[in-house]
């Protein structure tokens, strides 16, 4: 257990849906990460906040944004779903070394 | 952008071979990971290695930053060790993957 906890497990929804993806860091740490894994695209970087501001933005599309709240948890919002938005979804947070431990992600299928 | 290459794509073992990864990036980076994801799914940072060489049991790590490659070493491979290694390398705090070496430990 990696201490990092992301809700829900799986999503299915339909095309043109919004949806929200949660992640709770691990205690003390201050980064949070958001990536997508799909069959196509591999492992892909969206983005990162660290202690409440965005630090860095990899390929999130404009469709998606995140946010990370005072108590550091931190929520992907996800709109105007595609087909091709169907992927698993990690969440990672890490303390100031740069260690990333990641969440079990979220399993989301859009029909 | 930075390219990151991982050789082999796949790659079969018995139980108790060594094996070597390779990962190959492009340009200068702040740092690399090393990752292993599990059958499930799961994804575990392995190595944190923007330089030099760390060992953490039988698996360990050498990045040789001048030359922009990095290597993954596991020893006496076990059917646990199955899976995707991921290599990633950071540069301006974008991270980039590499697309996976795919190992398959033959009890």
């Amino acid at each position: 257990d990696s201490g990092v906890t992301q809700t829900p497990k799986h999503l299915i929804t339909a095309t043109g849906q919004r949806v929200t993806l949660r992640c709770s860091p691990r205690s003390g740490d201050l980064s949070v990460y958001w990536y997508q894994q799909s069959l196509d695209q591999g492992l892909q970087f969206l983005i990162q906040y660290y202690n409440g501001e965005e630090r860095a933005k990899g390929n999130i599309l404009e469709r998606f944004s995140a946010q990370q709240f005072p108590d550091l948890h931190s929520e992907l919002n996800l709109s105007s779903l595609e087909l091709g938005d169907s992927a698993l979804y990690f969440c990672a947070s890490s303390s100031f070394y740069n260690e990333q431990f990641f969440g079990p992600g979220t399993r989301l299928t859009v029909l | 952008g930075i390219q990151v290459e991982q050789s082999p794509p796949d790659l079969i073992l018995q139980e108790g071979a060594n094996s070597t990864l390779r990962c190959n990036f492009s340009d200068s980076v702040n740092n690399l990971q090393w990752f292993h994801q599990n059958p499930w799914g799961q994804l575990i940072n392995l190595f944190y290695i923007p330089s030099g060489t760390k060992q953490n049991g039988r698996l360990s790590a050498t990045t040789v930053a001048t030359e922009r490659y990095s290597l993954l070493y596991i020893s006496s491979s076990q059917t646990t060790d199955s899976g995707v290694y991921f290599c990633a390398v950071t540069r301006d705090d974008k991270i980039i993957f590499g697309k996976g070496t795919r190992l398959h430990i033959l009890p």
